[in-house]
């Protein structure tokens, strides 16, 4: 069974950028499409993008102009950037892989914590 | 960007049927299919109907979907303590450039 696991640094500084990675197991990153969501605290779910083992990617028109997705297949990870972060963007991370292209997540990660402050 | 409507609250009895709604638009659940997730406190979501009404492997059959036009439903039959949770609706959305758009959860509280 294909588990999901996001890493990276719980705290950002306002106007930097928040990177983010989630690494892939028990199975190949190839031939699936995967999403990155995020949960502000005590609030609602809001998708952020996906990104197909080939590159292509999809990305919330809200957050397009700040959001880049990345690969490597060799690594069997995936990678999230978000510049110009401001207290807005604190909450948790998560990484999910889709059954297909444009539709909802299916399988989550655990989930990580960003918290923006300086 | 709108959000999926979803009552923010709803409760039942153990034994008891309780029904969640979700009401979308022509351009997100009128012509794509309605997804349903569980959070448990402190937990990641976890998917319990995909397709308007299929059920991943492992998720019991007290849970089913159905959709509507431009409404979806989740049903859950004879509810258990461990039911308790956020339950969230979502979308794949075509307008703009198509996106995920979710509904704002609907926290279940068993009595």
């Amino acid at each position: 069974q294909v588990q999901l696991q996001e890493s990276g640094p719980g705290l950002v500084k306002p106007s930097e950028t928040l990177s983010l990675t989630c690494s892939v197991s028990g199975g190949s990153i190839s031939s699936s499409y995967w999403s990155w969501i995020r949960q502000s605290p005590g609030k609602g779910l809001e998708w952020i993008g996906y990104i197909y083992y080939t590159g292509t990617t999809k990305y919330n028109p809200s957050l397009k102009s700040r959001v880049t997705m990345s690969v490597d297949t060799s690594k069997n990870r995936i990678s999230l950037k978000l510049t110009s972060v401001t207290s807005a963007d604190t909450a948790v991370y998560y990484c999910a892989r889709d059954y297909s292209s444009n539709c909802p997540p299916a399988y989550w990660g655990q989930g990580t914590l960003v918290t923006v402050s300086s | 960007q709108s959000v999926l409507t979803q009552p923010p609250s709803a409760s039942g009895t153990p034994g008891q049927r309780v029904t969640i709604s979700c009401s979308g638009s022509n351009s997100n659940i009128g012509s794509n299919y309605v997804y349903w997730y569980q959070q448990l406190p402190g937990t990641a979501p976890k998917l319990l109907i995909y397709r308007n009404n299929q059920r991943p492997s492992g998720v019991p059959d007290r849970f089913s979907g159905s959709k509507s036009g431009t409404s979806a439903s989740l049903a859950i039959s004879g509810l258990r303590s461990e039911d308790e949770a956020d339950y969230y609706c979502a979308a794949w959305d075509d307008s703009l450039s198509g996106y995920v758009i979710f509904g704002g959860g609907t926290k279940l509280t068993v009595l």
